[in-house]
């Protein structure tokens, strides 16, 4: 069954103290895995997306990894900006078939000035 | 910047009362989807649309819940009859899969209440 697991689900942070969020997948051939930042009343916001193993991305203080199991998203000095829930998606290969995301239940990430 | 549009933002109603919700996806996307959020399950997908056809609607309770794209404009979901297990945030998405458009964006959702 293809699942998505993050941990933690809650994480606490200093402003300027860097950490890391994790994303474990099983999946049956991955056809791209996504990070999206969700603010509290509002819909998730495509942060990366990121195909092969060894694949990095970044965006100001956020770098996403990839290997053949889990994906991080690191973040790196934060700011109060940041505090938000991170979720990570998995879209599966299913034969030709382009289109549904796998969710993990998220990290609410914050961040204390 | 480009937005999903999706109304109403929030819905009050009764249990067995009929409740429509409506999406207006990005223009030129040709995938559009419909998740439910709740606190328990994340975020589920409930049913899909590619070029307006119906692709995928496994994750819906088919006796209640149906799903459609009249025109490439608009998406709708209904509920008939509305349960208060039913209650949750509703977000439509829309994107272009293997165009270049990888991200999927969201709306800002509709959060169902029955009571």
């Amino acid at each position: 069954e293809d699942q998505v697991t993050q941990s933690p689900e809650a994480l606490r942070l200093q402003e300027g103290e860097s950490s890391s969020l994790n994303c474990s997948y099983t999946v049956s051939g991955l056809r791209g895995l996504f990070w999206y930042r969700q603010d509290p009343g509002k819909g998730p916001e495509f942060l990366f997306t990121l195909y092969s193993a060894g694949e990095e991305k970044e965006k100001e203080r956020l770098k996403a990894t990839l290997t053949k199991k889990e994906s991080f998203l690191h973040i790196t000095a934060p700011k109060p900006e940041d505090s938000a829930t991170y979720l990570c998606a998995v879209r599966p290969n299913y034969g030709g078939s382009q289109g549904n995301l796998i969710f993990g239940k998220g990290t609410k990430l914050s961040v204390k000035p | 910047d480009a937005r999903v549009t999706q109304t109403p933002r929030h819905k009050v109603t009764e249990m067995g009362q009929e409740v429509t919700m409506r999406c207006q996806p990005i223009l030129g996307h040709n995938t559009v989807f419909w998740y439910r959020q709740t606190m328990m399950q994340g975020l589920e997908l409930l049913a899909y649309f590619r070029n307006r056809a119906p692709l995928d609607d496994s994750g819906m309770p088919k006796d209640r819940f149906s799903a459609e794209m009249p025109d490439a404009t608009l998406a709708t979901l209904k509920i008939q009859p509305s349960e208060p297990r039913d209650s949750a945030v509703y977000f439509c998405a829309s994107g272009q899969p293997g165009q270049g458009i990888d991200g999927y964006t969201f709306g800002s959702g509709t959060r169902l209440t029955v009571v």
